[in-house]
């Protein structure tokens, strides 16, 4: 496609439920990366990935946080029993290389009632 | 203390005006800066980069950093109403983190016509 796509774009969870976020990165994008971005704050670094090796996941907030990109190319990060503080937008970003320019997707809203 | 203040304004400019937007730092580490632009509901969008020290134009706009004191800026001329967005300043390091980006909080910027 022609940029970094995100599904859903809209996610409203029960505090307690599971959900998992998708990213389908630029393709021929070698790095990926996810940002959390909390209401009226900056993009906060959550992990990167080189291909399908995670390089860095020192940005998760806790264990209930996990990504995967199994084939080098879709991303999903996946959030285990939601809290009212995981409610942010979740954004991936893809560059050809790690300290290339990044291209950020629209992001998925995530909604913990 | 964050790594990276920003003014989160919001800031109000009537068309035409020239408008100031700036960051400071506290990590000498940090090497390449970045001004983002991110409409509603939107992901960053790169606007200016910059390495180290100096100057940078590019149309209506101009980065400058000036990193003796830990600051930089970006100039919009003659402002648009379509200039209205958050404009997140961003910055990383070189070495082994040199893919993480830190943004600062994002000024919300309106431009009235």
């Amino acid at each position: 496609g022609a940029g970094v796509s995100q599904s859903p774009r809209y996610k409203v969870a029960k505090r307690g439920q599971d959900v998992a976020l998708r990213c389908d990165p630029i393709s021929g994008h070698v790095s990926l990366f996810w940002y959390q971005q909390a209401l009226g704050q900056g993009p906060e670094f959550l992990t990167y990935f080189q291909n399908e090796a995670q390089l860095d996941k020192s940005g998760l907030p806790s264990d209930r946080f996990f990504a995967e990109r199994p084939e080098g190319s879709v991303s999903t990060l996946k959030i285990q029993r939601t809290q009212q503080e995981d409610s942010a937008v979740y954004l991936c970003a893809s560059s050809l290389g790690r300290s290339n320019e990044q291209f950020f997707g629209p992001g998925t809203r995530l909604t913990v009632l | 203390q964050k790594e990276v203040e920003q003014d989160p304004g919001p800031l109000s400019v009537p068309e035409g005006a020239i408008v100031s937007l700036n960051c400071t730092y506290s990590n000498s580490a940090f090497q390449y800066f970045m001004w983002y632009r991110q409409y509603s509901r939107k992901g960053p969008e790169l606007l200016m980069y910059t390495y180290s020290s100096g100057n940078k134009e590019d149309g209506r706009f101009t980065a400058q950093v000036d990193k003796s004191s830990k600051y930089i800026s970006l100039f919009i001329r003659d402002s648009q109403p379509s200039d209205s967005a958050t404009y997140l300043c961003a910055m990383r390091g070189t070495g082994g983190s040199n893919y993480k980006l830190t943004f600062g909080k994002g000024t919300l910027l309106t431009v009235n016509p």
